[in-house]
Order: structure tokens, then C-alpha cells, then sequence
């Protein structure tokens, strides 16, 4: 069965270090991947997709992810993370018709 | 531009009563649609799809119904709530050619 996973239910660091959010997905096809952000009590908002092409994407606010086909991964990496990145963050695969999300991973931003 | 409309934002409703949720969307045609429930502490559950009019399909059984009675309108229904329906639940569309699912504010329902 098609799956996504995210490595970490809940991610602390730092004000200012690297921010780093692990995704794994299952296919022998690579699917188009995204990560999306939710702040509380809010619907989901993209951050960036990978479908084709050039392997690092960059996205908004200063994130970026890597698609690595023989890792099957989809890591998203921010250098220096701010207070406003607390938030939850999906990661999710478009398999033809549906996306598969991975369960999401907390990110807690400490001052 | 294209935009999703999901209401109503929250609800409080009582064990055994109905529920009807409605999305729509603006500024696109013939989108793929979805529902989503984010139980608390988890992460998204896809509950159904829709390709068209009329074309329901159903992820995870249990006791939620959908229907798309227009093409840019897609209701979540329910005839009876149980306690585990509470949940945030999400509408979202897809442009097939675009490939990017835009979702809704979500609707946080609590079942009392």
C-alpha cells in the first residue's frame, strides 16, 4: 500500500538552528511529493512540491527539501528557524488520483 | 482565481444527531474533491474522494456519507454522530494538471 512517513511525531529546536523534518515515502514509482504547513485551527497551506526536474525545491518562508529517489525521501530543511515556524507539518504523496499524507510532525521553536 | 469555501467553521453537536458539512469551490471546473479528518494528535484521514458528479468514492467505512451534487460542491453527511466523529475536517480540491491540492479553513466539529 502507498504510505508516507515522518520520522519525529514532534520536533524541538532552537530560535536560529537548523530546522530539519524528515519524509519517507513508499512507492517503486516516485510520486509527486509536498510538504504543507497548518497553523492552529487552520487549513493546510503548501509550502513546496516536487513533480519534476530539478531535485532541491525551495518553497516559502526559507524552506527548502530534497527529493532523493534511492533514499525514497523528502526531507524538508530551513537553516535558521524562526518563532513563526511553530506549526505542524505534512508531508504528502499524489498518487494518481489521492494524496497520502504522512501523520505530521510538531515543529516547537524554543527562544 | 480559484478559492474553497468550507462551512461552518465550527460546530457542537449531540450524539445521535445529523451532520451535513458543505464545500465549494470558486474559479475551476471539473476538480477532483476531497474530505479529510484530522482526529487530535493525528495526522489527515482521507474519508472520501470525488472525479465528478456523482462519483463517490469511500476510503475508510464507517458511518459518514458524501455527496457531490454539482460540480463544484461536495457535502459531507452523517445520520447519526457518534462520540469518535469529533475531529477537524478538511475539504480539499485538485486541479489534475496542476497538481497541487488547495484546502479549506476546515470545520472543527465537536460530537457531546
Amino acid at each position: 500500500a502507498q504510505s508516507v512517513t515522518q520520522l519525529g511525531s514532534h520536533v524541538s529546536v532552537s530560535e536560529g538552528a537548523l530546522v530539519l523534518l524528515r519524509c519517507n515515502y513508499s512507492s517503486s514509482v516516485p510520486p509527486y511529493l509536498f510538504w504543507y504547513v497548518q497553523y492552529p485551527n487552520q487549513g493546510l497551506q503548501l509550502l513546496l512540491k516536487y513533480t519534476t526536474g530539478a531535485t532541491l525545491v525551495k518553497g516559502i518562508n526559507g524552506f527548502e527539501a530534497e527529493f532523493k529517489k534511492s533514499e525514497t525521501s523528502f526531507h524538508l530543511t530551513k537553516p535558521s528557524a524562526h518563532m513563526s515556524d511553530a506549526a505542524e507539518y505534512f508531508c504528502a504523496a499524489f498518487y494518481g488520483q489521492n494524496f497520502v499524507f504522512g501523520p505530521g510532525t510538531r515543529l516547537s521553536v524554543l527562544p | 482565481s480559484q478559492t474553497i469555501h468550507q462551512w461552518p467553521a465550527t460546530l457542537v453537536q449531540p450524539v445521535g444527531s445529523p451532520l451535513s458539512l458543505e464545500c465549494t469551490v470558486e474559479g475551476t471546473s471539473n476538480p477532483n474533491l476531497y474530505w479529510y479528518r484530522q482526529a487530535a494528535g493525528r495526522g489527515l484521514q482521507l474519508l472520501f474522494y470525488s472525479v465528478g458528479i456523482g462519483q463517490i468514492s469511500s476510503e475508510v467505512p464507517q458511518n459518514l456519507s458524501a455527496s457531490r451534487p454539482q460540480d463544484r460542491q461536495f457535502i459531507l453527511s452523517s445520520k447519526k454522530l457518534l462520540l469518535s466523529d469529533s475531529g477537524f475536517y478538511l475539504c480539499a480540491y485538485l486541479q489534475e494538471l496542476n497538481t497541487e491540492a488547495f484546502f479549506g479553513q476546515g470545520t472543527r466539529l465537536t460530537v457531546v
